[in-house]
Parts: C-alpha cells; sequence; structure tokens
C-alpha cells in the first residue's frame, strides 16, 4: 500500500513569509508526528496528533508553528514569519496509534526540504 | 528527559564483513519498543529493526540483528555480511513514553568499503 506522502518535496522562501507543509498519512494511522531535522543531526519531535487532536504540542518551538489535523487524515505544519533558522528537513510520520504494541512502530514519509533565504 | 546517545559518529566496514553499531539510552519505563532507523543520503527513513522490551530474545531481521541489554539499556546494532546499500546514517530511537514521541540519537554515519 501506500506509504507516508509529503508534499511539496521542496520548499524555497524569504524570511517573514508564511509556509504550509503538507503530509498524508498511510490509510487508516490514527497517529500522525511532525519532527524537525537540521542538517547532521537526529529529527527532532515537534507535534503528536492522535486522531484529529494534538496529543503532544511540546516540541513546536514557539507560537509561529502550528499544525492542525481537521479530519483526522492529512496533516497541515503552518509556519508563520519564517526565519532563516527554520530551514530544515520537516519529517511527519504515522501509526497505527494504540498506546503500545506493534502499532507504536512510526512509519516516515520522504520530507520537505525548506529553505528560508 | 529521555536522552540517548550514540557514541560512534562514524563507521566504516570493508563490504561483506560484520559492523556493530552502539546506542545507550536512559528510561524509567519497564515495558517498551525500541528501534534502529536507517537513512540514506537524501533519502527517507527507514525501520530497520524493532525490540521489544519484554523479549529475551533478540530481534533479528536477515542480516540485522540487535544485542539488547534491558539492564544496562544498551541496544546496538549488528549488520553482518554489509553491503554497499547499508551506506546510511542509523538512528536508534529508544522507548517512546506514553505520549510516543519518539527521541533519536545523533546517529552514526556508516560508510562501506567496497
Amino acid at each position: 500500500g501506500a506509504g507516508v506522502s509529503q508534499t511539496p518535496s521542496n520548499k524555497v522562501t524569504e524570511k517573514g513569509k508564511y509556509v504550509e507543509l503538507r503530509c498524508d498519512p498511510i490509510s487508516g494511522h490514527t497517529a500522525l508526528y511532525w519532527y524537525r531535522q537540521s542538517l547532521g543531526q537526529g529529527p527532532e519531535f515537534l507535534i503528536y496528533f492522535q486522531g484529529t487532536g494534538a496529543a503532544d504540542d511540546s516540541g513546536l518551538p514557539n507560537d509561529r508553528f502550528f499544525a492542525v489535523r481537521p479530519e483526522g487524515s492529512v496533516s497541515t505544519l503552518k509556519i508563520q514569519r519564517t526565519e532563516r533558522g527554520d530551514s530544515a528537513m520537516y519529517l511527519c510520520a504515522s501509526s497505527l496509534g494504540a498506546p503500545t504494541g506493534e502499532q507504536d512502530t512510526q512509519y516516515f514519509g520522504p520530507g520537505t526540504r525548506l529553505t528560508v533565504l | 528527559a529521555q536522552t540517548v546517545t550514540q557514541s560512534q559518529p562514524e563507521m566504516s566496514v570493508q563490504e561483506a564483513e560484520t559492523v556493530t553499531l552502539s546506542c545507550t539510552y536512559d528510561t524509567s519505563e519497564s515495558d517498551y519498543y525500541l528501534f534502529w532507523y536507517k537513512q540514506p543520503p537524501s533519502r527517507q527513513m527507514i525501520l530497520v529493526i524493532r525490540q521489544e522490551a519484554y523479549k529475551q530474545q533478540n530481534a533479528t531481521e536477515n542480516r540485522f540483528s540487535v544485542n539488547f541489554q534491558k539492564a544496562a539499556k544498551s541496544f546496538s546494532l549488528k549488520i553482518s555480511d554489509s553491503q554497499l546499500g547499508d551506506a546510511a546514517m542509523y538512528f536508534c530511537a529508544p522507548p517512546p513514553f506514553g505520549n510516543e514521541k519518539l527521541t533519536f540519537g545523533t546517529g552514526t554515519r556508516l560508510t562501506i568499503i567496497p
């Protein structure tokens, strides 16, 4: 079946602009995660959805970052007033979403590389 | 806060040889899963292998196996018969807490020498 998809694959924007990054999880996966990965580093958690609600947004760096998942499937990560420091790879992952068990396994999308000039 | 340490930023191995990547972590949980992910250059993160903490037997997936030592909180990855396609960054992801977010190590860059 289809894996996690993310669009766009690359996004170049200017400092101060607004961007939206989209994630389509694997069909049937109720849990969805956003991570940010800087060059040469491991991914860092941003936010986790269980269904439509954000179960944990403790990784969002500041109030310029916001994410939604209105119908419990597709999610959009929104960044306002972008800064050069926001440049990174943004990864999305999904899992079946049970509290424990094999459903915990997260499957990652190819990522969106964001460059803020 | 959960911590994970991958003490080898870079490793290299001759093709067809065996290499072991190390990972140690800290958790207060007693029952959990651990994961190794692989990220080839400019490609997406792929699950390599997962270990269930309550199982005594170490997980194995073809050429990949783990050495899980629960008391020592150690979770190393062994790659046998290394192939050129194994070249990648390898990330250890120790147990998620109740909210399931993964905390990744800083990764080990594995180079395969032909």
